[in-house]
C-alpha cells in the first residue's frame, strides 16, 4: 500500500499569501496523483489531476508539481475562499489512498 | 447538469446491513468507473471501493472486503453499495464519486449520506 504523508497538518496564512502544501509518497509511482479541496459540510472538489493538470474550472492560482516522491500543491495568492482542507490521493495502485490532509486556515 | 445523489444512509446496529444508492444524471453513466469514498466524523477521506463502467471489475479496501459489495445498474444510472456485518468503525459520511474517463482522479462527487453504526 502506498502511504501519502501530507505536511504541514495546518498552515496559518493571510489572504494574498503564497501557500505551499506537501504530499510525500512512500514509493515512487510517477505522476498519478490528484489534489482535492474540501470545505466544511461540503464534498471534496478535484483541483489537480496527474500531479500538475488543473481540473476544469480551477483557477490558475492553483498549481501542482512533482519531484520523485514529493508532490507539491501551490496556491500563488490566497483568496478568502481558498481556506479549506486539502487532500492528495494516489491512483497508481490498489488500494487507492489519500493523505491525511492539510488545513489552510486564516491567520 | 452532471449530478450524483446518494441515499440510503441511516442508523443501524452493529452486525446489521444497509444499502446505499447513488443516482447519476447528466452524463453517460456506463462510460465511467464509479467509486465510494467515506469520511468518519472529523477525519480524512478514506477510499472504499471502485467499480468499472461495465460493472465487471470491482476493487475494495481491505477494511471492507468480504462485508461490502459494490454494484451498478447501468439501465437505471444507479450505483449501489451493499453493506453487511456493519461495525461501529464504519460510521461515516459516504460519498459516491465519478472517476475521470481516463481512470484519473474523482471529478464529480455527491453530497454524501451519513451512516451511523451504534447500539
Amino acid at each position: 500500500e502506498i502511504v501519502l504523508t501530507q505536511s504541514p497538518a495546518t498552515l496559518s496564512l493571510s489572504p494574498g499569501d503564497r501557500a505551499t502544501l506537501s504530499c510525500r509518497a512512500s514509493q515512487n509511482f510517477g505522476s498519478h496523483l490528484a489534489w482535492y479541496q474540501q470545505k466544511p459540510g461540503q464534498a471534496p472538489r478535484l483541483l489537480i489531476d496527474d500531479a500538475s493538470n488543473r481540473a476544469t474550472g480551477i483557477p490558475a492560482r492553483f498549481s501542482g508539481s512533482v519531484s520523485g516522491t514529493d508532490f507539491t500543491l501551490t496556491i500563488s495568492s490566497l483568496e478568502p475562499e481558498d481556506f479549506a482542507v486539502y487532500y492528495c490521493q494516489q491512483r497508481n495502485s490498489w488500494p487507492l489512498t489519500f493523505g491525511g490532509g492539510t488545513k489552510v486556515e486564516m491567520k | 447538469e452532471v449530478q450524483l445523489l446518494e441515499s440510503g444512509g441511516g442508523l443501524e446496529q452493529p452486525g446489521g446491513s444497509l444499502r446505499l444508492s447513488c443516482a447519476a444524471s447528466g452524463f453517460t453513466f456506463n462510460n465511467y468507473a464509479m467509486n465510494w469514498v467515506r469520511q468518519a466524523p472529523g477525519k480524512g477521506l478514506d477510499w472504499v471501493s471502485t467499480i468499472s463502467g461495465d460493472g465487471i471489475n470491482t476493487f475494495y479496501a481491505d477494511s471492507v472486503k468480504g462485508r461490502f459489495t459494490i454494484s451498478r445498474d447501468n439501465s437505471k444510472n444507479t450505483l449501489y453499495m451493499e453493506m453487511d456485518s456493519l461495525r461501529v468503525e464504519d460510521t461515516a459520511v459516504y460519498y459516491c464519486a465519478r472517476r475521470t474517463i481516463s481512470w484519473g482522479g474523482f471529478d464529480v462527487w455527491g453530497q454524501g449520506t451519513l451512516v451511523t453504526v451504534s447500539s
